[in-house]
């Protein structure tokens, strides 16, 4: 069964703490990892990883990929009281050769950043 | 630009009624996704449609059905309403292989 685990599950921050989120993974077929904030409603997308890209950054994020260790951290330097989220972590890939896009989530990881 | 459009935005229903979601993807993109979250949890696929045809097919249970039309929006049917129902219900979309999933803002549908 495909799993993601996402670490820590919470984390009290205050603003400009750094903060490193933790992602492993047990897909079959990898062919991504997502990153993505989510706030009151939809996720909204963070970073996208695959074999040819695993490193990225913009702004205060990063984020890279360990495909011997099967996992992924997210970076937040300098944090905000904006960054107050849930962070989660989404892996594409499993099942058969249709399964493109189709995503199994990490728990997420909740992030408060207090002023 | 264009994001991916859900229908309604709050739903309340009672136990053993039926429920139709709706999902607008982005333009041009052909396939879309369902999935579930729980309070609390994390976001569980459901099903998926590739060119109007079901793709692939996750946690979804047997009284839930879904469809892509030809206009590639696509709708999702609940019928026989459980409380345990109840959750934030999620629409993405993507063109296959080559971008990232992009969601919409959801359902909330809460059963009574």
């Amino acid at each position: 069964e495909d799993k993601v685990v996402q670490s820590p599950l919470s984390l009290v921050v205050h603003e400009g703490d750094t903060v490193t989120l933790n992602c492993s993974y047990e897909v079959t077929n990898f062919r991504s990892l997502l990153w993505y904030k989510q706030e009151k409603k939809a996720p909204t997308f963070l970073f996208m990883l695959t074999s040819s890209g695993i490193e990225k950054k913009s702004g205060r994020l990063s984020s890279i990929l360990d495909k011997k260790e099967l996992s992924s951290i997210l970076n937040i330097t300098a944090t905000q009281t904006g960054d107050s989220a849930i962070y989660l972590c989404a892996v594409e890939g499993g099942g058969g050769g249709t399964s493109y896009g189709k995503l199994t989530f990490g728990q997420g990881t909740i992030l408060t950043v207090h002023p | 630009a264009a994001g991916v459009i859900q229908s309604p935005r709050h739903l309340i229903k009672e136990k053993r009624e039926t429920a139709t979601l709706k999902c607008y993807p982005i333009p041009r993109h052909d396939t879309v996704y369902w999935y579930q979250q729980g309070p609390g949890q994390d976001p569980q696929f459901l099903i998926s449609f590739y060119e109007k045809m079901q793709s692939d097919k996750g946690s979804i249970p047997d009284r839930f059905s879904a469809q892509q039309f030809s206009d590639y929006h696509s709708e999702l049917n609940m019928s026989s309403l459980e409380l345990g129902d109840s959750a934030l219900y999620f629409c993405a979309s993507s063109i296959t292989g080559y971008t990232e999933a992009f969601f919409g803002q959801g359902t909330r549908l809460t059963v009574v």
